[in-house]
């Protein structure tokens, strides 16, 4: 059985820190790794897309994969009470498998 | 506007009777989904299709049906034989199948009394 782990938190950070998401998954073979965030009662937005070993930013976010962990990450820099959100993170390789997010609270 | 649309966004229905919940996306992709949510819960895939007229069952097919006629529609009919129909129910495209993010639609919350 693929899966995806994530603490369901909630993880609560104060405004203006970073916000550390962490992620692991079961299958080796997975190939292509996202990050999506939703709001309470809307559906999910894709955010970030990562596919090699590393780090990839896009503006306040960066996402980090390690696959010889099996360990995928997402950090918000400068957190703002806007990024309270659940964040769904996914690793797809014939299928995309999602985890069931983890609940993040900017403190104001 | 490229985007997915679901119609309708609330729908209100009596037990014992089927509804179709739609989906449309001018996106030009191959691949089309349908998942549940449950308050607290993760997505459930219910239904994919790779290509016009084909379709899979996901993990949780039972209850459900859908048709692919056209590249851009993916309708969802939640049949009477869906024993916890009340949910939020998302569709998802993307390019092709498989490793390829998903882009999802706004949704549509089903309660069944």
């Amino acid at each position: 059985q693929k899966e995806v782990e994530q603490n369901s938190g909630p993880l609560s950070v104060p405004e203006g820190a970073i916000a550390s998401l962490n992620c692991t998954y079961s299958d080796r073979v997975s190939q292509s790794f996202f990050w999506y965030r939703q709001y309470s009662g809307k559906s999910p937005e894709l955010i970030m897309s990562i596919y090699s070993n590393g780090d990839k930013e896009d503006g306040r976010f960066t996402a980090q994969l390690n696959k010889a962990s099996q360990y995928v990450s997402l950090l918000i820099r400068d957190s703002q009470p806007s990024d309270s959100a659940t964040y769904l993170c996914a690793a797809a390789d014939d299928k995309i498998i999602f985890g069931k997010g983890t609940r993040l609270h900017i403190l104001p | 506007d490229g985007g997915i649309t679901q119609s309708p966004k609330y729908l209100f229905r009596k037990e014992g009777q089927n509804v179709t919940l739609s989906c449309e996306q001018n996106l030009n992709h191959d691949a089309m989904y349908w998942y549940r949510q449950d308050p607290g819960q993760g997505l459930r895939l219910i239904y994919y299709s790779q290509i016009v007229n084909d379709f899979q069952k996901g993990d949780i097919a039972e209850g459900y049906s859908v048709s692919r006629e056209k590249k851009e529609s993916f309708p969802l009919t939640v049949t009477s034989a869906q024993k916890n129909p009340t949910a939020f129910y998302l569709c998802a495209s993307s390019a092709a199948g498989g490793r390829y993010e998903q882009y999802f639609g706004p949704g549509t919350r089903l309660t069944v009394t």
